[in-house]
């Protein structure tokens, strides 16, 4: 059964704690991407990733960095969290482009900024 | 700007139809993605149209029109476990996914 997991389910951290998502996909695919998800509001895409060591700005970058050191695996770093930034935060992957390919989604992980 | 309108919420009952809406507008389009995700867990993927008509699988079909930008989910023999936020998801000329709000769908017995 393939599987994107993502490692923390909750997290509560407080403003300008470094925070550290991460996520591992087992499919061998090559396209990552992570997601914010907040109420009312769609999809929003913070950042992917095409290969390894490979990163793009997606909508909604500012305050986040990713890293790719290996295929599987794909963090988000949000180096100063603020309480703007407390979201439900979803990993992806896909065999093709996120736009033409079916997206795999980890379970999420919910962080709160106190 | 880039718009997908759904409904924020839909109620339905056990055994009936229901028809979820997802109106676009914006620039170019290259394909229409539902997802369903429970409440709690991830989205999983429905269906994928890139031409007009309705395509069918199993109890869920979904239609697409592109020269009235508009798509419909249908689910048939509604169970319990459809109650979930239906995700509707466009595909522009640019290659990029804009996403709806979703749609929250309430099954009662």
């Amino acid at each position: 059964d393939v599987k994107v997991t993502q490692s923390s389910r909750y997290l509560v951290k407080r403003t300008g704690e470094k925070v550290f998502l991460e996520c591992v996909q087992d499919m061998d695919h090559e396209n990552m991407f992570w997601y914010r998800q907040d109420p009312g509001l769609g999809l929003r895409l913070i950042y992917f990733s095409y290969d390894v060591k490979m990163k793009e700005k997606g909508d909604i970058p500012e305050g986040y960095s990713v890293s790719r050191e290996k295929k599987e695996r794909f963090s988000l770093i949000l180096e100063s969290a603020s309480t703007n930034q407390t979201s439900m935060y979803l990993c992806a992957s896909s065999a093709g482009t996120a736009e033409t390919g079916e997206l795999f989604f980890g379970e999420g992980s919910r962080l709160t900024v106190l | 700007g880039q718009n997908i309108d759904q409904p924020t919420e839909m109620t339905a009952t056990e055994g009936a139809i229901v028809q979820i809406n997802c109106t676009y507008q914006t620039s170019g389009f290259n394909g229409l993605f539902w997802y369903q995700q429970h409440a709690g867990e991830a989205p999983t993927f429905l269906s994928y149209n890139v031409l007009d008509g309705l395509e069918e699988k199993g109890r869920f079909s979904s239609f697409l029109s592109r020269s009235k930008g508009y798509s419909y989910l249908l689910l048939k023999e509604l169970q319990m476990k459809d109650s979930a936020s239906y995700l509707c998801a466009v595909t522009d000329s640019n290659y990029q996914l804009i996403w709806g709000a979703g749609t929250k769908l309430i099954i009662k017995p």
